[in-house]
């Protein structure tokens, strides 16, 4: 079993400020995907890092994969009510995808 | 576009009982997925196929059973329920490999 941990596990912020999740593991992954799930519903894709080393950004949202392809980080600029939700991390391998524990962030108005 | 569905939404049943929850996709998608959500655990992939009566098991299979007779369904069954089988129950799929999950809006079972 492939294990991602995500830290923290669960956050709760004012909105403005600003927040960093992280999703690790000992394992090497060819992709690394990111997920929010909201209450009631399914997880639904953020981004998809490929690349060691490599930077997205997604509006307030920039995603980070590691140089060794084994950690990725979320960092949320000026968070806002709308961004409350679970966070998962995937690490993909072939036909598997092995999810973290997810964060749960809350973000008060 | 209906996409990933699943049913149903909520479902109580009593220990011992056998249980089915439905998944069904639009887009004819390859691979489906069942995946149980577990506080502390995160999602933990059950069984999963890669196409019509193509299944393989996943992290957590004992105690389920999966057919995929048509590319558009996806069923789990529970043989024979037990407590520790009460979870979120996800149903995902993807075109190929390494492309994103879709995933249903998800059964909350309870098993008493």
């Amino acid at each position: 079993t492939q294990l991602l941990e995500q830290s923290p596990q669960f956050l709760s912020i004012q909105e403005g400020e600003n927040l960093t999740v992280y999703c690790n593991s000992s394992s090497v992954f060819s992709s690394l995907q990111w997920y929010r799930q909201e209450p009631g519903e399914g997880p639904v894709l953020l981004v998809t890092v490929v690349t060691g080393g490599e930077v997205k950004k997604l509006k307030r949202l920039t995603f980070q994969f590691g140089d060794a392809r084994k950690d990725s980080s979320l960092h949320i600029t000026a968070a806002q009510p709308g961004d409350t939700g679970l966070y998962l991390c995937a690490g993909v391998e072939v036909n598997q995808f092995y999810f973290g524990t997810g964060t749960s962030l809350t973000v008060i108005p | 576009d209906a996409g990933i569905t699943q049913s149903p939404r909520y479902k109580i049943t009593e220990t011992g009982r056998q249980v089915t929850l439905m998944c069904h996709q639009t887009w004819s998608h390859s691979y489906m997925f069942w995946y149980r959500q577990d506080l502390g655990h995160g999602l933990r992939l059950i069984y999963y196929s890669a196409a019509a009566d193509i299944t393989d098991k996943g992290e957590v299979p004992d105690g389920y059973v999966v057919s995929r007779s048509k590319t558009e369904n996806f069923p789990l069954t529970l043989e024979s329920a037990t407590r520790s089988q009460t979870s979120v129950y996800f149903c995902a799929s993807r075109q190929g490999r390494g492309e994103k999950l879709f995933f249903g809006s998800g059964t909350q079972l309870s098993v008493l």
